[in-house]
């Protein structure tokens, strides 16, 4: 499975979109971009996720270069609520077990 | 549903006693998986199953065994704890093992070893 690179800490004023960015540059053609949020010592939270077309929810919106090799999620307006550690993740697409590996994550501050 | 369930909130162990870590999903899923996320830290993959019965180990799987008897359970075992084990431990699941699948993770279990 391909490492993703993030930004340690991002903040972003409330009611503003907080765009937080990934490498992932080895990732394969088989390989899906995740996103997951950790608030303050809760589970993580699954967000979205795509593999090469633009992907959007009720929560957020992720772009995918057309390289593949970064994303980015967008939370299209902030909250206090958001504040947490947002984990950029890829995992290949197989029948066989395919792990999730987090890395350190980017810790997202919201400031009113 | 009640999603992915674990027990004990909170524990405290002495160095060299074993317990077991609870896990429980009522989603029918084929694939759990247990974490352990020291402070400031991501998660670290500790070992997985992709079925009842089969089993696999992570990154970090010493000191851990797990076994996966029924779809909905997957207790992890801490056979001879350390202080090194001192961290909060993640239950996940997912309907399948394959990439697309999103997972679901427990609330935690926060372990302190003395």
């Amino acid at each position: 499975d391909a490492k993703t690179t993030q930004p340690t800490s991002m903040d972003c004023a409330e009611g503003r979109a907080a765009n937080l960015p990934c490498n992932h540059s080895t990732i394969s053609g088989n390989e899906y971009v995740y996103w997951y949020r950790q608030i303050h010592s809760q589970g993580p939270q699954y967000i979205i996720h795509g593999l090469k077309n633009n992907e959007t929810n009720e929560m957020a919106s992720l772009i995918i270069t057309e390289d593949r090799k970064s994303s980015t999620l967008i939370l299209p307006h902030a909250t206090l609520r958001d504040t947490a550690v947002y984990y950029c993740i890829v995992r290949v697409a197989r029948s066989s077990a395919s792990k999730i590996i987090f890395g350190s994550g980017t810790r997202l501050s919201i400031r009113p | 549903n009640a999603g992915v369930t674990q027990t004990p909130k909170f524990q405290v162990l002495k160095t060299g006693q074993s317990m077991t870590l609870q896990c429980a999903q009522d989603m029918n899923h084929e694939y759990m998986s247990w974490y352990r996320q020291d402070p400031g830290m991501g998660l670290r993959l500790i070992h997985y199953s992709v079925g009842a019965g089969i089993t696999d180990q992570g990154e970090v799987p010493n000191g851990y065994n797990v076994s996966r008897s029924t779809t909905e359970d997957f207790p992890l075992r801490l056979l001879s704890a350390a202080p090194s084990q001192t961290s909060v431990y993640f239950c996940a699941s997912s309907r399948a093992p394959s990439g697309e699948e999103t997972q679901y993770f427990g609330p935690g279990t926060r372990l302190l070893v003395l």
